[in-house]
């Protein structure tokens, strides 16, 4: 799987869009970007994934770049529960492919 | 509607004694089961997956087993616990290579 860059830490208004960025400049073809995110002492969550289209569901965008090197993940209207660390991973969707590989991510902190 | 369950949520053990975590889903069948650690102030780390009953991989060496008895239920076990063995162990699944869901976790202190 190609690796990720994030960067470790960001600061986001209350309210305002946060916008988090990746870097996947190895990305291959058949390979998927996802997000998610892990609020302290709990389990990962599940946000949104994409190949190569821009995505949108009740919590978040995917804005993929057209050569998919980069994407970044937008949470349109930031509030103190979206304090959290974000995870960027990119993927295959081949058979046998279970393994997701958690890097830093990005601590996301939303203040007041 | 999918859920997973884990349990305990929080557990101290000293050195040297048995362990036992585990974990069900409701709501699907035949999922893919994954047991993760994370250590403080680390990634998550794959410790074993499962494809069904009875099938399990290991993604790493350690004092640690898996089981899969049942289809939504899977157990991770160690005979004698390591201090190194502390950490945030969590369950997921899926039911195809895409986007996988977590358990709440258990929050283990080898002392």
């Amino acid at each position: 799987d190609a690796k990720t860059t994030q960067p470790p830490s960001m600061d986001c208004a209350e309210g305002r869009a946060a916008n988090l960025p990746c870097n996947h400049s190895t990305i291959s073809g058949n390979e998927y970007v996802y997000w998610y995110r892990q609020i302290h002492s709990q389990g990962p969550q599940y946000i949104i994934h994409g190949l190569k289209n821009n995505e949108t569901n009740e919590m978040a965008s995917l804005i993929i770049t057209e050569d998919r090197k980069s994407s970044t993940l937008i949470l349109p209207h930031a509030t103190l529960r979206d304090t959290a660390v974000y995870y960027c991973i990119v993927k295959d969707s081949g058979a046998g492919s279970y393994q997701l590989t958690f890097g830093k991510g990005t601590k996301l902190s939303v203040i007041p | 509607s999918q859920t997973i369950h884990q349990w305990p949520a929080t557990l101290v053990q000293p050195v040297g004694s048995p362990l036992s975590l585990e974990c069900t889903v409701e709501g699907t069948s035949n999922p893919n089961l994954y047991w993760y650690r994370q250590a403080a102030g680390r990634g998550l780390q794959l410790l074993f997956y499962s494809v069904g009953i009875g099938q399990i991989s290991s993604e790493v060496p350690q004092n640690l087993s898996a089981s899969r008895p049942q289809d939504r239920q899977f157990i991770l076990s160690s005979k004698k616990l390591l201090l190194s063995d502390s950490g945030f162990y969590l369950c997921a699944w899926n039911t195809g290579p895409l986007e996988q869901y977590f358990g709440p976790g258990t929050r283990l202190t080898v002392t």
